[in-house]
């Protein structure tokens, strides 16, 4: 149980596209969802938490208008990176938190890579 | 949340047990200690969490201190695929506090098996 997909694994894409990255709770309803980043050899920096029909609030330093959270359904939130730029090129994780529990249950990631 | 520090690496024996420490001196009466582990190119994977006393499951077992300031994640039995960078994070869980959703990650404990 408690299994949350991301889609799609990895993706490539020209600089000024923009991509969209879905994550699912396969099993469970996510009452909230998140989204991290990571760069090459560093931590998991949050990027913003979604509540299932309210809007998304971000971290500090985290452009809501680049990246776009939608988090429609109680087992799917995506996060749409747009005008994407070489700089945005890094590891995308989701997580999710079944209702009326504390843990986090992470994807598998997602790894874009901007050219 | 309360700041934990972790080493950055350590090697240990595959078959013997692995000790990984972790110091939150500043932790508050109401966080718990939270145990994940992150395989490269993945998403974390939640391992334990207890509040003040010994945690087993069939992961691993935790072992918090008296005072609380720090605690030790032990893999009983090291295998290769336990190879994976752990992280130690404290906070109040979710159920007590509204504010409590986040998880910050730290640098964590690169862990390398070797055979």
């Amino acid at each position: 149980g408690a299994v949350v997909s991301q889609h799609p694994s990895w993706v490539i894409c020209k600089s000024g596209t923009s991509v969209k990255i879905e994550c699912r709770s396969l099993d469970f309803q996510a009452t909230t969802m998140f989204w991290y980043r990571q760069f090459p050899k560093q931590s998991l920096m949050l990027m913003a938490t979604s509540n299932e029909g309210s809007k998304a609030t971000y971290e500090q330093g985290v452009e809501k208008d680049k990246f776009l959270i939608n988090h429609a359904s109680l087992t799917l939130s995506t996060l749409t990176v747009t005008s994407a730029h070489p700089e945005d090129s890094s590891f995308y994780i989701c997580s999710a938190r079944p209702r009326g529990l504390n843990e986090q249950f992470f994807g598998p990631g997602t790894r874009l890579t901007v050219l | 949340d309360a700041k934990t520090t972790q080493p950055p690496s350590m090697d240990c024996a595959e078959g013997r047990a692995a000790n990984l420490p972790c110091n939150h001196s500043t932790i508050s009466g109401n966080e718990y200690v939270y145990w994940y582990r992150q395989i490269h190119s993945q998403g974390p994977q939640y391992i334990i969490h207890g509040l003040k006393n010994n945690e087993t499951n069939e992961m691993a077992s935790l072992i918090i201190t008296e005072d609380r300031k720090s605690s030790t994640l032990i893999l009983p039995h090291a295998t290769l695929r336990d190879t994976a960078v752990y992280y130690c994070i404290v906070r109040v869980p979710i159920l007590i506090k509204a504010a409590g959703n986040k998880l910050t990650f730290g640098g964590g404990t690169r862990v390398l098996v070797k055979p």
